[in-house]
Formats: C-alpha cells, sequence, structure tokens
C-alpha cells in the first residue's frame, strides 16, 4: 500500500529538548515536504527536498532542520524546541503536484 | 505572492443538502488546483485537481471547475452525506520560476453535515 508514514504521531516536551519527527515514503517520490497546521492559518511549508542531499526553506523554516540521505526518509529535526512551535506536523511526498500526506505529528511544548 | 482564499466556516447542512464552498485564488504563473479533505484525526486526502483552464476535477459526488477568468475553483456537491462531515482545504500549486512543489492552502473550511 502506498503511503507515507510519520512517527510520532503525538508528542509532548519540555522547551529545550531536542527532538526528532521521522518520515518515511514508499512510492519512490523524489520531492518530500513538510508542512505545519495552526488554527486560522491552514497549513504552512517548514522545508522541502527535491532530492537526496537537496533540501531548502519553504516559508516558516525558523526553528527547524532537516536532512535527506536517503530517498524514502525526510526527519524533521527540532534542536531546543519552544512552545510556539506548537502545532500539527504533516510530512508529504509527491512525484509532481499530486502530494501525499502522512496521518500528521502532535507537538506539544511546554 | 500566491495565496488562496476560501469561505470561512463552519457550515452545517442537513443531509441531502446542496453544499458550496467557495474559494478564490491569486497565482503569478499557472497553478494547478486542488481540494483536500481532512476526517477528524486524520491527514490530508486529494479530493479533486485540475490542472488548467476550464478543467473539471470529481471524485465521489464532488466537483470543482477552474475557472480562470474569475480565479475561482468552487467545490460543489448536490447532496451532502453525514459521512462528507471533514475540514476541506482549497489549494494551489505554481511552480512558476522554481522547482519547488508547494502547495498554498487556504484557512479551510470545516463542514458539518446533520441527519
Amino acid at each position: 500500500e502506498a503511503q507515507v508514514t510519520q512517527n510520532p504521531r503525538y508528542l509532548i516536551t519540555v522547551t529545550g529538548k531536542k527532538l526528532t519527527v521521522t518520515c518515511s515514503q514508499n512510492m519512490n517520490h523524489e520531492y518530500m515536504s513538510w508542512y505545519r497546521q495552526d488554527p486560522g492559518l491552514g497549513l504552512r511549508q517548514i522545508y522541502y527536498s527535491m532530492n537526496v542531499e537537496v533540501t531548502d526553506k519553504g516559508d516558516v523554516p525558523e526553528g527547524y532542520k532537516v536532512s535527506r540521505k536517503e530517498k524514502r526518509n525526510f526527519p524533521l529535526i527540532l534542536e531546543s524546541p519552544s512552545p510556539n512551535q506548537t502545532s500539527l506536523y504533516f510530512c508529504a511526498s509527491s512525484y509532481r503536484y499530486e502530494q501525499y500526506f502522512g496521518p500528521g505529528t502532535r507537538l506539544t511544548v511546554t | 505572492g500566491d495565496s488562496v482564499t476560501q469561505m470561512e466556516g463552519p457550515v452545517t447542512l442537513s443531509e441531502e443538502a446542496f453544499l458550496t464552498i467557495n474559494c478564490t485564488y491569486t497565482a503569478t504563473g499557472y497553478p494547478s488546483l486542488f481540494w483536500y479533505v481532512q476526517y477528524p484525526g486524520e491527514g490530508l486526502q486529494l479530493l479533486l485537481k485540475a490542472t488548467k483552464a476550464d478543467d473539471k476535477g470529481s471524485n465521489k459526488g464532488f466537483e470543482a471547475t477552474y475557472r480562470k477568468e474569475t480565479t475561482s475553483f468552487h467545490l460543489e456537491k448536490g447532496s451532502v452525506q453525514v459521512s462528507d462531515s471533514a475540514v476541506y482545504f482549497c489549494a494551489l500549486s505554481d511552480r512558476s520560476g522554481g522547482s519547488n512543489y508547494k502547495l498554498t492552502f487556504g484557512k479551510g473550511t470545516l463542514l458539518t453535515v446533520n441527519p
């Protein structure tokens, strides 16, 4: 089954404690992306990757890092999380315009 | 820059009612347009798409037509069901001058259908 998986699905953490949200896709897509969803703001792109070792900033990259060492994986790293990063995060992958989304990771930073 | 404006909800309808959710966009190039649906507790699923002017996307009884002259992509369904209750997002992807397949989303419209 074609899918995008994310882990963990739910995470509560404290300010400053480094964390990683994993994302994996099994569709051999070159393009992957991270979004955050906030009430009243819709979804906004954090980072994207056109292929292995090729990443670039989206609209709201501050406080986040990504890496793309393998085609299937695109982890999102928060080196020093802060409360304003409390949000619902989605990973997506696509061949072209039609993007497939993961189930989401709900992160709370206290 | 690109932007998407969709009608704010929430929208509450009775089963079998007609649904319209308005969506208009601003883009510098020739975008592809999408409607995504998010059911409670789940990720986003592509509902339908249109890649050029006058294209009609359709799926599960939902339809939307790409209107370049009015920069609109309104979502319609003739008879909604309780199972259609969800948040609906209008989105565009415009790669003019770039390589990012970024989706620009509207803020979402919560639809509740009552029996």
